[in-house]
């Protein structure tokens, strides 16, 4: 069954303590994306990933980092550098190609202990 | 870089009724519009799409507009049931965009009343 695959599926987080968000796609996509959501708004870009090694910065990059080293992966870390951390975070994917729907995981919720 | 715009933030319908949903973008270049679904807690899921070389697109109680001159596209929810109880969100790309990024509107909270 193909899908985009989040886990885990809530976290907790200590103070000063980095966690790493886990996102796997068997879709064959290029690019993969990060997004943040706060209770009732909208989706915000962290971080998005075109090609294998390479990432570019969303919207509200700051506390966050990510790497691609495989195509069908794409981890995003919270650091401690990030004060507010506690959101849904989604993480979605799509065929390179300009037109074509973003596909997203079941996301990830993450808390402040 | 794109901005969009979505109206209203939360709209009550009643069961049956028709529920319109409008997002305004500001780049003229953006040619690929999806909608998508949210219930509470899940994920985002994708209703409908629409390119800019299309005007309308119906999908059995789902249609969506598209008015390129005036920079702005429409969602139409017809004989709404209880399930259409979600956040819908609006997003637009256009061909330049690093990444294929899309760009949300803000959401929009709708509640089917029985």
């Amino acid at each position: 069954d193909g899908g985009i695959t989040q886990s885990p599926k809530y976290l907790f987080r200590k103070e000063g303590q980095n966690v790493t968000l886990s996102c796997e796609q068997n879709l064959n996509h290029d690019a993969m994306y990060w997004y943040r959501q706060d209770p009732g708004q909208g989706l915000r870009l962290i971080y998005y990933s075109q090609i294998v090694n390479d990432f570019q910065k969303g919207d509200i990059a700051e506390g966050y980092s990510v790497s691609r080293e495989k195509k069908e992966s794409f981890p995003l870390t919270v650091t401690s550098a990030q004060k507010n951390p506690t959101a849904f975070y989604l993480c979605a994917s799509n065929p390179w190609d300009n037109g074509q729907p973003q596909h997203f995981g079941d996301g990830t919720r993450l808390s402040i202990l | 870089g794109e901005n969009v715009e979505q109206h209203p933030s939360t709209l009550s319908v009643q069961e049956g009724d028709s529920a319109v949903i409008k997002c305004t973008y500001s780049d003229s270049a953006s040619n690929y519009f999806p909608w998508y679904k949210q219930e509470l807690g899940k994920r985002p899921q994708l209703i409908i799409d629409i390119r800019s070389n299309v005007g309308e697109k119906k999908d059995q109680r789902i249609a969506v507009t598209l008015n390129k001159t005036a920079k702005h596209f429409s969602l139409h929810i017809t004989e709404t049931q209880p399930e259409d109880s979600a956040v819908y969100f609006c997003a637009a790309s256009h061909p330049q965009a690093a990444g294929n990024k899309l760009t949300f509107g803000g959401g929009t909270r709708v509640l089917v009343k029985p």
